[in-house]
């Protein structure tokens, strides 16, 4: 079955630690967002990339990282600078053509 | 003032009632609408997109663009308990490249037996 997968569903962070989450699609999609969402509240972009290599910003960057060394993975980390990174946190994929985009299951970040 | 507003609910109507669900928008170079229905701790899944205005129609799923007034639609027939969820709208201006879309914060349903 294609789809996107993300792992791990729960993560716990202790205050000062980087954590990665993963973010695997075997859609063939050539771009792959990272979402943030919060309670109560939409979806907000953290980073995209088109293509291998490439990544862009999105609305809050700040304290986060990716790559994008593979077609298939997009792996978030999530650094110190973060301060608030208590979230729900979404991954998902399109093709550049008009289609729409879909979504991964999620992984829930809790900073203890 | 937000890009996209949505009214968070929470909404909630008995089972078979006709749902209206609603967005509406400030920038008019939105031309992509969407609407996700997410349950509760999982990914939101696409139900339906349009470009421009009109209608479009799946099942028991309506969704309507006026961009004139600068709001969507979606309209659920015949309501189940399994549409219990919330809904997000979504769109995003012309295509180039990576898609960059501005979600509304989500209406809360719950269709009730």
């Amino acid at each position: 079955d294609g789809g996107i997968t993300q792992s791990p569903k729960y993560l716990f962070r202790k205050e000062g630690q980087n954590v990665t989450l993963s973010c695997e699609q075997n859609l063939n999609h050539d771009a792959m967002y990272w979402y943030r969402q919060d309670p109560g509240q939409g979806l907000r972009l953290i980073y995209y990339s088109q293509i291998v290599n490439d990544f862009q910003k999105g609305d809050i960057a700040e304290g986060y990282s990716v790559s994008r060394e593979k077609k298939e993975s997009f792996p978030l980390t999530v650094t110190s600078a973060q301060k608030n990174p208590t979230a729900f946190y979404l991954c998902a994929s399109s093709i550049m053509k008009w289609e729409g985009q879909y979504f991964g299951p999620g992984t829930r970040l809790t900073v203890l | 003032q937000k890009e996209v507003e949505q009214d968070p609910g929470p909404l909630s109507v008995p089972e078979g009632a006709i749902v209206s669900l609603n967005c509406t928008y400030s920038n008019s170079a939105f031309q992509y609408f969407m609407w996700y229905r997410q349950y509760s701790r999982k990914g939101p899944e696409l139900l339906m997109y349009t470009y421009s205005s009109g209608n479009k129609e799946d099942g028991r799923f309506t969704a309507q663009v006026d961009k004139s007034s600068k709001y969507i639609s979606l309209f659920i027939r015949d309501s189940q308990p399994s549409d219990s969820a919330t809904y997000l709208c979504a769109m995003m201006g012309g295509i180039q490249g990576a898609q960059k879309l501005v979600f509304g914060q989500g209406t809360r349903l719950t269709i009730n037996p």
